[in-house]
């Protein structure tokens, strides 16, 4: 079935880059998404990019999708303390389908 | 800016009890949308509804939930004869059209004791 990865853990020094990485198993996705979810809080839709595209650039995130390799990253440029948080990949995987198959999130630790 | 609300933030039931969840979507969306996350696990598509009607839902959904659109403004998620196995935290979310951006919900904290 459809399936969606991401590295558990990032840790980055506050005004670095962080690149946050997803990969999925489905080519059929219309939408690939990002959310954050901040501690005891719900999920903030941050970006999203339509599957017909490669980049997608907003402020300070830009989103880079390779749909040959099935590959997503998240890229946060000045990484700031307040970008601490769980960081999902989601995508409607299957086509015809609204449900969202969410990774296991990636931890962003910003080191002051 | 609009925003999908859900009460209450935080239930604590006993097991065997029925819950209510509820959501007020933002108002002109048509799709709605439960998931739930297991503390430390994934978030998991519980359900989707459409013009009053389930329109696709998960394994994990069975006789057990239930949803409901009561009025015009609220979504609900019972549960009935809650288990441990349900404590997670469930969000609620809308879109406006089919596989579009959906929008989520503070979530409920949901504990079975």
């Amino acid at each position: 079935g459809e399936d969606v990865e991401q590295s558990l853990f990032l840790s980055v020094r506050e005004g670095d880059s962080s690149v946050i990485n997803c990969t999925y198993t489905d080519s059929s996705s219309t939408y690939l998404y990002w959310y954050k979810q901040e501690p005891g809080a719900g999920l903030q839709l941050l970006t999203y990019i339509f599957s017909n595209m490669d980049m997608k650039q907003d402020q300070r995130l830009t989103v880079l999708l390779n749909k040959k390799d099935k590959h997503l990253s998240l890229r946060i440029a000045d990484t700031q303390t307040g970008d601490s948080a769980i960081y999902f990949c989601a995508g409607d995987l299957d086509t015809g389908r609204r449900a969202l198959t969410f990774g296991s999130g990636t931890r962003l630790q910003v080191q002051p | 800016e609009p925003e999908v609300t859900q009460t209450p933030s935080h239930q604590v039931t006993q097991m065997g009890q029925e819950v209510i969840l509820r959501c007020v979507p933002i108002s002109n969306h048509l799709y709605f949308y439960w998931y739930r996350q297991i503390l430390g696990q994934k978030v998991e598509f519980l359900v989707s509804f459409y013009n009053n009607e389930i329109s696709e839902k998960s394994e994990i959904f069975d006789d057990q939930f239930s949803v409901e659109r009561p009025d015009g403004s609220n979504f609900t998620l019972k549960i009935r004869s809650t288990k441990l196995e349900d404590s997670a935290m469930y969000f609620c979310a809308s879109s406006f059209q089919n596989q579009e951006t959906q929008y989520f919900g503070p979530g409920t904290r949901l504990l079975v004791l």
